[in-house]
């Protein structure tokens, strides 16, 4: 499976954008990039996906590059509830015979400061 | 809707006590996924059902059991409870192969 590359925490003002970068280099043509994201107590939650154009929903937007060896999440607006742990995981629609969950790594734990 | 719920919330077993774990979702879903999750580290695939009577192994499928004998619940077992096997389960469900998954609130299993 394509592995991902979170920092490990990032720390942002409340209010703020806030920019989640993940690097992909082994990403094949059918990957997609999924994210998600894990309250403190809670179990993960989607947010948001794409393939190769940049996407955008009410909780987040995807910007994807063109190579697509790496992608960025952002929050537009980041609130004291949107301090989290947030996962990058690679997704493809042929899992080839292989086990269909998700991948999780480490994520990226976000500390928002009111 | 309840979305996916987890049952119970919170166990505590002796080493050798057997219990199951019960996950409903009224989504209509078609697969579902336990996972779990040690402290510190993202969540491993346990087993996984792409229908109702089919089960399959994921990433760490050893000392666990799963039954779906119904569409909308997926039973995970534990038949002979080890130290190890003390973590947090997640339970999630999906419409389609590689679809959004969504998860329940988890089970927080204590094994002394």
């Amino acid at each position: 499976d394509a592995k991902t590359t979170q920092p490990n925490s990032m720390e942002s003002n409340e209010e703020e954008p806030v920019h989640l970068p993940c690097n992909h280099s082994t990403i094949s043509g059918t990957d997609y990039i999924h994210w998600y994201r894990q309250l403190p107590s809670q179990g993960p939650e989607y947010v948001i996906h794409g393939l190769t154009s940049n996407v955008n929903n009410r909780m987040a937007s995807l910007a994807i590059a063109e190579d697509r060896k790496s992608s960025t999440l952002i929050l537009h607006r980041a609130t004291l509830r949107d301090a989290a742990v947030y996962y990058c995981i690679l997704r493809t629609l042929d899992s080839g015979g292989g086990a269909d969950g998700l991948t999780f790594g480490k994520g990226t734990h976000l500390i928002i400061q009111p | 809707n309840a979305g996916v719920t987890q049952t119970p919330k919170f166990r505590v077993l002796k080493t050798g006590q057997s219990m199951t774990l019960l996950c409903a979702q009224d989504m209509n879903h078609e697969y579902m996924y336990w996972y779990r999750q040690d402290p510190g580290m993202g969540l491993r695939l346990i087993h996984y059902s792409v229908g109702e009577g089919t089960t399959a192994k994921g990433e760490v499928p050893d000392g666990y059991n799963v039954s779906r004998l119904k569409k909308q619940n997926f039973l995970l077992g534990l038949e002979s409870a080890a130290p190890s096997q003390t973590s947090v389960y997640f339970c999630a469900s999906s419409y389609r192969l590689a679809g959004v998954q969504y998860f329940g609130p988890g089970t927080r299993l204590l094994v002394l």
